[in-house]
């Protein structure tokens, strides 16, 4: 059972680069999510998904894109890479019902020079 | 103002001691809570929720004043492998809506031999 795959683990971007973030999980989670996490600021949620066709913004969405086209894929795109997006990014699923019990993958570090 | 907050540490304690982490939270309708702990460079895990009665998981006490916005974590009798990040999270809506899950920033935990 590998759970919440996430794919590339380091990333260097240009500016104005875009690129996808992947992931995918093989548990059958209905809640996925993105979150990025930077020194002092805690994890913070950029999108989620409660199920395949519906997503919605979290607290950080600007600058990304999400779709969910299957209950395992919820693909994260950065439309036009900037400094600030720099961060390590981290994936989560959740079944549903137990939003609190998110199984993460393992983070992509990612730099936008 | 953060909606999670926490003293980012770093405590420092030798093995066998006792430790307290303290967490607050603005929003008084908040529904539920939750510890992860998570390990340099790693993704963070579900450590244990915490329930309005208190609740204890071996070595780790966790309890809720809902009057106060506080959640606390008691860890007991040290172990090297406690060493770790530990995350208050709190749940601000109820149901399962995963928009509403705040992380705090973190408590880093060291134990030393």
């Amino acid at each position: 059972n590998a759970g919440v795959t996430q794919t590339p683990k380091f990333q260097v971007l240009k500016t104005g680069q875009s690129m996808t973030l992947q992931c995918a999980q093989d548990m059958n989670h209905e809640y996925m999510s993105w979150y990025r996490q930077d020194p002092g600021m805690g994890l913070r949620l950029i999108h989620y998904s409660v199920g395949a066709g519906i997503t919605d913004q979290g607290e950080v969405p600007n600058g990304y894109n999400v779709s969910r086209s299957t209950t395992e894929d919820f693909p994260l795109r950065l439309l036009s890479a900037a400094p600030s997006q720099t961060s390590v990014y981290f994936c989560a699923s959740s079944p549903q019902g137990r939003v609190e019990k998110l199984f993460f993958g393992s983070g992509t570090q990612l730099s936008v020079l | 103002r953060k909606e999670v907050e926490q003293d980012p540490g770093p405590f420092n304690v030798p093995e066998g001691a006792t430790v307290a982490f303290n967490c607050t939270y603005s929003n008084s309708a908040s529904q539920s809570f939750f510890w992860y702990r998570q390990d340099c460079r790693k993704e963070p895990k579900l450590l244990m929720s915490v329930y309005s009665s208190g609740n204890e998981d071996g070595r780790f006490t966790a309890q809720l004043n809902r009057a106060s916005q506080y959640i606390s974590l008691l860890i007991r009798d040290s172990k090297l492998s406690d060493s770790a990040t530990y995350l208050c999270v709190v749940n601000m809506a109820g149901g399962s809506t995963l928009g509403r899950l705040y992380f705090g920033r973190g408590t880093q935990l060291t134990v030393w031999p």
